[in-house]
C-alpha cells in the first residue's frame, strides 16, 4: 500500500534562518506531488507541483522553492524565512502520468503536515 | 483568487441531524473533490464526482454536482460526535503538462456535532 511521510510535525525557526522540509512517499512510482499552505482558519493554497523528476512549476510568487531529487521525495526550501511564512504546510501526491481515464485526475493523498512557527 | 466559495463558513447542528455544505465555483472542471480536516491533521479524501455524474453516495455521504450552476453539495445524514470536522471542496483542473492535474481547494466549512 502507499504511504506518505511528512517531517517534522513542528518546527519552529527564527527570521532569516533557512528551511527544508521534506516529503517522502512509498509504495508508487511516478507520482505527482504537491506542497500547499494553509493559514489558520483558511483553505489550501497551491505552492508547487512536479509530475517528475526535476520537473518542478510553482503557483505563486514567494518566498519558497521546491525541489524533486528522487522520484518519490519532495522538498521544501526557503534560503530566508520571513515571519509571513509561518503556516501549516502539506504535502500531497496522487497517481501520475495518464491516471484516471487518462485525465490524470484523481484523489490526492495527503501527508500530516508541519506545522512552521517563524518567529 | 484560486480558490473555490464554500458555505457555510461554519456549521453546529446537534448529533443525529443532516449537514448540508456548498461549494460553487467558476472555472471549468475534471471532477470536484470532497475533503475532511480534524484540526491539526492532513486532508483525508471523501468522495469524488466527475463532471459528467451528478449524484454519488458513500455511506452517510452524498455528493451532488451541477456544472450548469458550477455548484456542488456535501450531505452528511445522520450526524454524529465523530463527524467534527472542516470539510473542503476542491475542483480538479488539467494542466497543460499530461497527467497532471491542479487540485484547488475551498475556504472550507468547519462542522460542529453537538452530543
Amino acid at each position: 500500500s502507499q504511504t506518505i511521510h511528512q517531517w517534522p510535525a513542528t518546527l519552529v525557526q527564527p527570521v532569516g534562518s533557512p528551511l527544508s522540509l521534506e516529503c517522502t512517499v512509498e509504495g508508487t512510482s511516478n507520482p505527482n506531488l504537491y506542497w500547499y499552505r494553509q493559514a489558520a482558519g483558511r483553505g489550501l493554497q497551491l505552492l508547487f507541483y512536479s509530475v517528475g523528476i526535476g520537473q518542478i512549476s510553482s503557483e505563486v510568487p514567494q518566498n519558497l522553492s521546491a525541489s524533486r531529487p528522487q522520484d518519490r521525495q519532495f522538498i521544501l526550501s526557503s534560503k530566508k524565512l520571513l515571519l509571513s511564512d509561518s503556516g501549516f504546510y502539506l504535502c500531497a501526491w496522487s497517481v501520475g502520468g495518464l491516471g484516471y481515464r487518462g485525465l490524470g485526475s484523481t484523489e490526492a493523498f495527503f501527508g500530516q503536515g508541519t506545522r512552521l512557527t517563524v518567529v | 483568487s484560486q480558490q473555490g466559495e464554500e458555505d457555510p463558513q461554519a456549521l453546529s447542528i446537534q448529533e443525529g441531524e443532516n449537514a448540508t455544505m456548498n461549494c460553487s465555483y467558476k472555472t471549468s472542471i475534471n471532477n470536484l473533490q470532497w475533503y475532511r480536516q480534524n484540526s491539526g491533521r492532513g486532508l483525508v479524501h471523501l468522495i469524488l464526482i466527475r463532471s459528467n455524474e451528478r449524484e454519488k453516495h458513500s455511506g452517510r455521504l452524498r455528493v451532488t454536482l451541477d456544472t450548469s450552476k458550477k455548484s456542488s453539495s456535501l450531505l452528511i445524514t445522520a450526524s454524529r460526535a465523530a463527524d467534527t470536522a472542516s470539510y473542503f471542496c476542491a475542483r480538479s483542473e488539467r494542466y497543460i503538462i499530461q497527467g497532471a492535474q491542479k487540485l484547488v481547494f475551498g475556504q472550507g466549512t468547519r462542522l460542529t456535532i453537538n452530543p
